[in-house]
């Protein structure tokens, strides 16, 4: 069974267009995370929800909105997509409550194209 | 300064040597450590958590902490060729958020 999954794994698109990435965990957690991940491998943090809540919003444009329906799934909504958004971007999980562990796991990731 | 700084990278050792990957923080609040492997192409992998000073020892990976020089190193005993790969340090400075180093390029040759 895949723990942290992801819908679809490759997307490419025109500018202008918008596009949603789909995440799913089966662990249990409570809270997901959505990353991005340039060309330069650097890892960035987008997003946060805990128990549906948002709790992390680094500085992202909002032409990006998260959605989560349930604590299992987070979806990601990009409106006018831009060049400068193709990379690969990351579903993760962890559970928060009950102490600073928080260890993340990974889905399989989306990689963006934009044209 | 970033939160989270690691070896610039990459870093070559040959077939059995230890590699030594090192991470230094920021926030002195900080209270849970990762090292995460990446393959190219794949998602990140996590291979080690440390919550208190010390070692953490799991088969050939140890990871160190010292919470005092705010710094997390982790090493790979035996390397070997399925080790090549990008190792991310990422440090927990905020409930429920991890930040990433850049991650440093291990590449073992055969």
């Amino acid at each position: 069974d895949t723990a942290v999954s992801q819908t679809p794994k490759y997307l490419v698109t025109q500018m202008g267009n918008d596009k949603s990435i789909k995440c799913e965990q089966n662990l249990g957690h409570d809270t997901m995370y959505w990353y991005k991940q340039d060309s330069k491998k650097f890892l960035k943090i987008m997003f946060s929800y805990n128990n549906k809540e948002l709790i992390i919003n680094e500085t992202v444009p909002n032409r990006f909105s998260p959605k989560s329906p349930d604590k299992a799934h987070l979806n990601l909504h990009i409106n006018s997509l831009e060049l400068g958004d193709s990379a690969v971007y990351f579903c993760a999980s962890s559970q928060v409550s009950g102490g600073p562990i928080y260890e993340q796991y990974f889905g399989p990731g989306t990689r963006l194209t934009v044209t | 300064q970033k939160e989270v700084e690691q070896n610039s990278g990459p870093l070559s050792v040959p077939e059995g040597a230890i590699a030594s990957l090192n991470c230094t923080y920021s926030d002195r609040g900080s209270q849970s450590f990762f090292w995460y492997r990446q393959y190219s192409g794949k998602s990140p992998e996590l291979i080690m958590s440390i919550y208190s000073n010390g070692d953490k020892e799991d088969g050939r990976f140890t990871a160190q902490l010292n919470k005092a020089s705010q710094y997390v190193s982790l090493l790979i005993r035996d390397s070997q060729p399925s080790d090549s790969a990008t190792y991310l340090c990422a440090v927990n400075t905020n409930a429920g958020k991890s930040t990433f180093g850049d991650g440093t390029t291990l590449t073992v040759k055969p």
